[in-house]
């Protein structure tokens, strides 16, 4: 059972552009919310993360925001650049740990 | 430092073989994670050590699959008599404790190709 849903699988912007990654949970334990980035070739690196005791956070030009009446919580990159180029996922997980569970990830393009 | 390093970074076998897949923490992470990832998929946790604990077996897909962590460092996953359907990109991750200040930091994974 996916419990976590990411949308879209891909995404294509133009430099300059706000991408936004929207992700959505069932599990109501769920208490904290990453993003992950991967390049090609590489392992994913932590981007940024929210617990739900904030709406938004800011990291640079990259923000979340998240709405814990709906369960969902979304990523926009602000300013986006052509290195923004990856693939992105979103992931949640409870009880203080971090046994992650992940959504199935956006492959974003960012032209020049 | 150092990253998470496994190797090989690829693997090409035939089906039916056993595989070996290993992953060298980072020195002093006692958290140790076993992701798969499946062509242009999410991530699918496998297994989890944490110190000397039992492991978390909850996401291994078949009996065929198994893994250890010896001395709590380094690990290995074996995966017997592989299958078509293994192949993917296997991700192992380590975090120094289990709380919300310790991301998990990945390796770059091993490529299995089963044919």
């Amino acid at each position: 059972q996916q419990q976590v849903k990411q949308s879209p699988q891909s995404l294509i912007v133009q430099k300059g552009g706000i991408p936004i990654i929207n992700c959505a949970y069932e599990n109501t334990a769920f208490d904290y919310f990453p993003w992950y980035q991967q390049f090609p070739g590489k392992g994913p690196a932590l981007l940024i993360a929210i617990r739900p005791d904030v709406s938004e956070k800011k990291e640079g030009r990259f923000t979340i925001s998240f709405n814990k009446s709906a369960k969902q919580f979304s990523l926009h990159i602000m300013d986006s650049q052509p290195g923004d180029s990856a693939t992105y996922f979103c992931a949640a997980s409870g009880n203080a740990g971090n046994m992650l569970t992940f959504g199935g990830g956006t492959r974003l393009m960012v032209k020049p | 430092g150092a990253g998470v390093s496994q190797s090989p970074s690829n693997k090409v076998t035939e089906k039916g073989k056993d595989v070996e897949l290993r992953c060298d923490p980072i020195s002093g992470h006692t958290a140790l994670y076993w992701y798969r990832q499946s062509l242009g998929q999410g991530l699918e946790f496998l297994i989890y050590f944490q110190g000397n604990s039992a492991p978390d077996k909850s996401g291994l897909p078949s009996d065929r699959f198994s893994a250890e962590r010896t001395g709590g460092s380094v690990s290995t996953l074996t995966i017997q008599r592989t299958q078509q359907e293994d192949s993917a990109v296997y991700l192992c991750a380590s975090s120094s404790h289990v709380s919300y200040n310790s991301p998990l930091h990945f390796g770059n994974g091993t490529r299995l190709t089963v044919t």
